[in-house]
């Protein structure tokens, strides 16, 4: 496996509380992402990030932040939690970008729910 | 818009029959299309992409821009290609990938 992780794997937490995931890589890739996995919709883009301090959105980037301060560490941000945010979320990185037919690296999920 | 339809939610098949897994495309220009796997307990990741017509792993996938298809094929399906596919499409000069709703291959004994 790339060197990809995610942290917390796991996190139960409550409605409007803020809540921030974490993405770490050791492979110094430019490209990092953010996707949310839902049955039915398969995976989704949230965010991504295009070097450091460089960020653009995705397809459900409502009620979603990210950051990026360091070319290791992608961080994401849920200001006010709902139950629609309930999924679980995938980091991935890429050296190139797809532009270039880049191959994508993903890391191991975070199953986030929110009560 | 771009967007990548797998019409299939779930796919069974017994070990040794051939297997095809739908993706179709809509995108005006020239894609990039991949085929990404997800298996029990593993984290997703590339099987095999359009430009470089490898077969891995026995699949195959064929760009017929005519069809805005790319459908992932095996002639003998085995039990070990039980997981979770997902048809992927990049736009020309993006960096992103557009996913498909995914389908799951059930390879039975």
């Amino acid at each position: 496996d790339a060197g990809i992780t995610q942290s917390p794997r796991h996190k139960v937490t409550e409605t409007g509380t803020p809540v921030t995931l974490r993405c770490h890589q050791t492979e110094n890739h430019r490209y990092m992402y953010w996707y949310r996995q839902d049955p039915g919709h398969g995976l989704r883009l949230i965010h991504y990030s295009y070097g450091v301090k460089d960020t653009d959105k995705g397809e459900v980037s409502d009620g979603y932040s990210v950051s990026r301060s360091k070319t290791e560490d992608f961080l994401l941000t849920l200001e006010s939690a709902t139950s629609s945010q309930t999924s679980v979320y995938f980091c991935a990185i890429s050296e190139s970008g797809q532009g270039n037919g880049g191959e994508q690296y993903f890391g191991p999920g975070t199953r986030l729910t929110v009560t | 818009a771009q967007r990548v339809t797998q019409p299939e939610k779930l796919l069974s098949v017994f070990k040794g029959a051939p297997v095809e897994l739908k993706c179709n495309y809509s995108y005006s220009g020239s894609p990039e299309l991949f085929w990404y796997v997800q298996y029990s307990r593993q984290r997703l990741q590339l099987l095999l992409r359009h430009i470089s017509r490898e077969s891995i792993k026995g699949f195959t996938a064929d760009l017929n821009k005519g069809e805005t298809s790319f459908h992932l094929k095996k002639p003998f399906a085995q039990e070990e290609d039980s997981a979770m596919y997902y048809c992927a499409l990049s736009a020309y000069n993006t960096d992103k990938l557009i996913f498909g709703t995914g389908t799951r291959l059930q390879v039975f004994p």
